[in-house]
């Protein structure tokens, strides 16, 4: 089965900075890719995702790369503001399988 | 906070018993998962249902048992043959195979305690 990994365990970064969380993943017929946040004492909501047919993706703040044949993918953050800090988790699936896999996790935490 | 309902939030068990957790959803989902969470360990799959009367292991189903008789239920089984039951457990649901876009919606989670 797919085994996806996922760095840095935490991560801490200054108000205004930017961060980058790394996942790889092993199943190369993996073609859906998601970001999702937990916030402490909440549930993992999806914040952003990418699928295999693109490279990049944005939605403000908040982008994501894909390396099909390198096999991993990155979220990127950038000018943090506390409220960014949470658990982020990357996973991987394809879209006819629901055998979504998690990476385990990186805890942001920004800085004021 | 509606769609997936996950019930009870805490949980205690005595060693040996088993016990059952509830997730229901109103999303008209094919798809339900259950994960467990443990610090540092992130998400890890247990089991996983594609459509009523079916289901799959993930990677620690070992001790767990699951059934999916309606579409709106997917509850899980710990049983007494889980060695290190205590932890977050997290059910989820989406659309299901075969649609463009799998996003996975979380339940709120119960947090099972062996005493």
């Amino acid at each position: 089965g797919e085994n996806v990994e996922q760095h840095p365990s935490t991560l801490s970064v200054q108000e205004g900075d930017s961060a980058v969380i790394k996942c790889t993943y092993s199943d190369s017929a993996s073609n859906y890719f998601p970001w999702y946040k937990q916030e402490l004492g909440k549930r993992p909501q999806l914040i952003i995702d990418i699928r295999s047919n693109v490279g990049e993706k944005k939605d403000q703040r908040i982008a994501v790369t894909l390396n099909k044949t390198a096999k991993h993918f990155s979220l990127h953050i950038t000018e943090t503001q506390p409220e960014d800090s949470a658990v982020y988790f990357c996973a991987a699936s394809k879209w006819r399988s629901n055998d979504m896999r998690f990476g385990a996790g990186t805890r942001l935490t920004v800085k004021p | 906070d509606g769609g997936i309902t996950q019930s009870p939030k805490y949980l205690f068990r005595k060693e040996g018993q088993n016990v059952t957790l509830s997730c229901e959803q109103n999303l008209n989902h094919d798809a339900m998962y259950w994960y467990r969470q443990d610090p540092g360990q992130g998400l890890r799959l247990i089991y996983y249902s594609q459509i009523v009367n079916d289901f799959q292991k993930g990677d620690i189903a070992e001790g767990y048992s699951v059934s999916r008789e309606k579409k709106e239920s997917f509850p899980l089984t710990v049983t007494s043959a889980q060695k290190n039951p205590t932890a977050f457990y997290l059910c989820a649901s989406s659309i299901g195979a075969g649609a463009r876009d799998t996003e996975a919606f979380f339940g709120q989670g119960t947090r099972l305690t062996v005493v």
